[in-house]
């Protein structure tokens, strides 16, 4: 069945840098885009990141353009989220999540990982 | 500030049918953009639920359906259960923005 697992949360200076990862199973990864989202305690969800099947294209969401960068090894099937200039707004939950790859315009997420909690404070 | 709004709770009886809005503009939904829904259990990641605008996933029990007209979508569920107690988010895109995706500010869903 489809796993993702987060890893690398913790605590963080403002200021300062971490590395998400997430370990992916049960699909095939070099076909599959890639999502990071993430979600503050008591809030919504946020989409931060996404990276296309073939490592080809990166977008971001511009509270984190510049700052963080999503990247793939697909001979190890994992994924990760390169954060720096860490602030605290960015404390939160870090879900990776499949792309569908397909069914309507924008594509949906069909799975999610549990999530790493990330929290920057001094 | 989402460019989607939702209620922010709504609630009902053991079996009872509720439903959950999902209000966008012309350049989100009443683009034509799809909309997608998530169901999250408090303490756990988000399951999609229903994806553009109708389509249940495999395991997604039909007691769950969507709709989609103008600029609004719907997310109804029938037979209201203890289990589905949880927030709910829809999800879709607007050319307004340069994000790839919005997500509503979800809907708290209580069993009574």
């Amino acid at each position: 069945q489809v796993q993702l697992v987060e890893s690398g949360g913790g605590v963080v200076q403002p200021g300062g840098s971490l590395r998400l990862s997430c370990a992916a199973s049960g699909f095939t990864f070099g076909t599959s885009g890639m999502h990071w989202v993430r979600q503050a305690a008591g809030s919504g969800l946020e989409w931060v990141a996404f990276e296309r099947y073939d490592g080809g294209s990166d977008y971001y969401a511009d509270s984190v353009k510049g700052r963080f960068t999503i990247s793939r090894d697909t001979s190890r099937r994992m994924l990760y989220l390169q954060m720096n200039s860490l602030r605290a707004e960015d404390t939160a939950v870090y879900y990776c999540a499949k792309d569908l790859g397909y069914g309507g315009n924008p594509i949906p997420f069909d799975y999610w990982g549990q999530g790493a909690l990330v929290t920057v404070s001094s | 500030q989402s460019v989607l709004t939702q209620p922010p709770s709504v609630s009902g009886a053991p079996g009872q049918r509720i439903t959950i809005s999902c209000t966008g503009s012309s350049s989100n939904i009443g683009a034509g953009y799809d909309v997608h829904w998530y169901q999250q259990v408090p303490g756990t990641a988000p399951k999609l639920l229903i994806y553009s605008n109708t389509y249940r996933p495999s395991g997604v029990p039909d007691r769950f359906s969507g709709s989609k007209s103008g600029t609004s979508a719907s997310l109804a569920i029938s037979g209201l259960q203890a289990e589905d107690e949880g927030d709910y988010y829809c999800q879709s895109y607007d050319n307004s923005l340069t994000t790839l995706y919005v997500f509503g500010p979800g809907t708290k869903v209580t069993v009574l």
